[in-house]
């Protein structure tokens, strides 16, 4: 069946590059997203990739995707406290066009 | 635009109790959806529509009731709550072909003791 997994956690020390890691299991993908969540909030849609890309940079984020290795990830550049949250990958299934598949969402923690 | 409201914010249930969770979206969008939220699961697809009149299961369904009167409501009927159900729910749309290009509620955090 579908599946995205992500680490739960990641820290980093502000200013740094913060790289969010994910797997997924549908090679039949066509969309790959990032979701960030902040406290007490919902989802926010950050950025998205197509399938046939390899990347895609948006200021300070750049997306990555290795369809081979059914690898996707998130970098953000010089991060801030304000990048403090919960970032979600997410794929939108081959089989059915009708829903997305969430993992599990990576926390990410910034450090002084 | 409001985008997606969600009602109410907080709710404490006993057991058995049943209750609505409201939603609704002023963008016009004609794909709404309802997740839950459990810590380390991410988001799970309770049930979803396409559209007024359309409503599909998700994931998670059991123990669920969603109706799509309008284009702009997509209620979620607790039918006898269950601690299990103890999660924090969030309703989503967006438009038809963009399913993943969703527009997120604030949540509704439910509690059932």
């Amino acid at each position: 069946g579908e599946d995205v997994e992500q680490s739960l956690f990641l820290s980093v020390r502000e200013g740094d590059s913060s790289v969010i890691n994910c797997t997924y299991t549908d090679s039949s993908s066509t969309y790959l997203y990032w979701y960030k969540q902040e406290p007490g909030a919902g989802l926010q849609l950050l950025t998205y990739i197509f399938s046939n890309m390899d990347m895609k940079q948006d200021q300070r984020l750049t997306v990555l995707l290795n369809k081979k290795d059914k690898h996707l990830s998130l970098r953000i550049a010089d991060t801030q406290t304000g990048d403090s949250a919960i970032y979600f990958c997410a794929e939108r299934s081959g089989s059915s066009a009708s829903k997305i598949i969430f993992g599990s969402g990576t926390r990410l923690s910034i450090r002084p | 635009n409001a985008g997606v409201t969600q009602t109410p914010k907080f709710q404490v249930l006993k057991t058995g109790q049943s209750m609505t969770l409201q939603c609704a979206q002023d963008m016009n969008h004609e794909y709404m959806s309802w997740y839950r939220q459990d810590p380390g699961m991410g988001l799970r697809l309770i049930h979803y529509s396409v559209g007024a009149g359309i409503t599909d299961q998700g994931e998670v369904p059991n123990g669920y009731n969603v109706s799509r009167s309008t284009t702009e409501d997509f209620p979620l009927r607790l039918l006898s709550a269950a601690p299990s159900q103890t999660s924090v729910y969030f309703c989503a749309s967006s438009l038809q072909g963009q399913v993943g290009e969703q527009y997120f509620g604030p949540g509704t955090r439910l509690t059932v003791t």
